[in-house]
């Protein structure tokens, strides 16, 4: 049973540049929740997607954006990249909850972005 | 506001000690809490998740508690092991929310 995969691994973008990066949800699991996070800190929640919709957002500019697409997988990308947009992006995957809530979540291995 | 706080940031011990890593929040009405591992430049490894109707959770030398009335979680490592290395993170769902909210974490050191 595969669990949660990301690609890349790792990617290089200079400052002003666009980024998609992926996610395969762990077999079974509808839901995709992505977080970032930055050197030495915790991850921050950005958006999680459910029925290809984006369905709870976190504190960050409209330049994230994302997609989820019929078979669960999905893509976050990142516009007009800044140094600070430098962090770990991580995917998680879960089997929605009923009502407002998020059940156990399971995560990927992350993609590093480095923007310089 | 739901806010994690994990203490201490940083833990230095020697094998085989027991030790106890600890997670406060500031609101009660959590839906579960869950336990993580993360290696260096690595993903979350899942440790332990625990409902917010339950107590506490086991898993091999793993124990984690939960008391919502206090704000408190804690994470029990028995009989410490070198491997035990890593940062241990500490996340939780509010209710009526689709987010994890994550602590800063604490980073472990386990001397051989």
């Amino acid at each position: 049973d595969a669990g949660v995969t990301q690609s890349p691994t790792h990617l290089i973008k200079t400052r002003g540049q666009q980024v998609t990066l992926r996610c395969s949800p762990k077999s079974g699991h509808d839901t995709v929740s992505w977080y970032q996070q930055a050197l030495g800190q915790g991850p921050q929640f950005i958006f999680q997607y459910y029925e290809e919709e984006e369905r709870q957002r976190g504190n960050f500019p409209d330049r994230f954006s994302g997609h989820q697409f019929p078979n669960y997988s999905s893509e976050l990308n990142v516009n007009a990249l800044l140094l600070g947009d430098s962090a770990l992006y991580l995917c998680a995957s879960s089997l929605a909850a009923s009502g407002r809530a998020v059940n156990e979540q399971y995560f990927g291995p992350g993609t590093r972005l480095t923007v310089t | 506001k739901q806010e994690v706080t994990q203490i201490p940031a940083a833990l230095s011990v020697p094998e085989g000690e027991n030790l106890v890593l600890n997670c406060s929040f500031t609101d009660s009405a959590i839906y579960n809490l869950q336990w993580f591992r993360q290696d260096p430049g690595k993903g979350l490894t899942s440790l332990l998740l625990i409902q917010s109707s339950q107590r506490e959770q086991t898993s091999g030398r793993l124990n984690a508690s939960l008391d919502k009335s206090s704000g408190r979680s804690t994470l029990y490592i028995a009989a410490s092991q070198p491997g035990d290395s890593a940062t241990y993170l500490c996340a939780l769902a509010t209710s009526g929310t689709y987010k994890y909210i994550f602590g800063t974490g604490t980073r472990l050191k386990v001397l051989a």
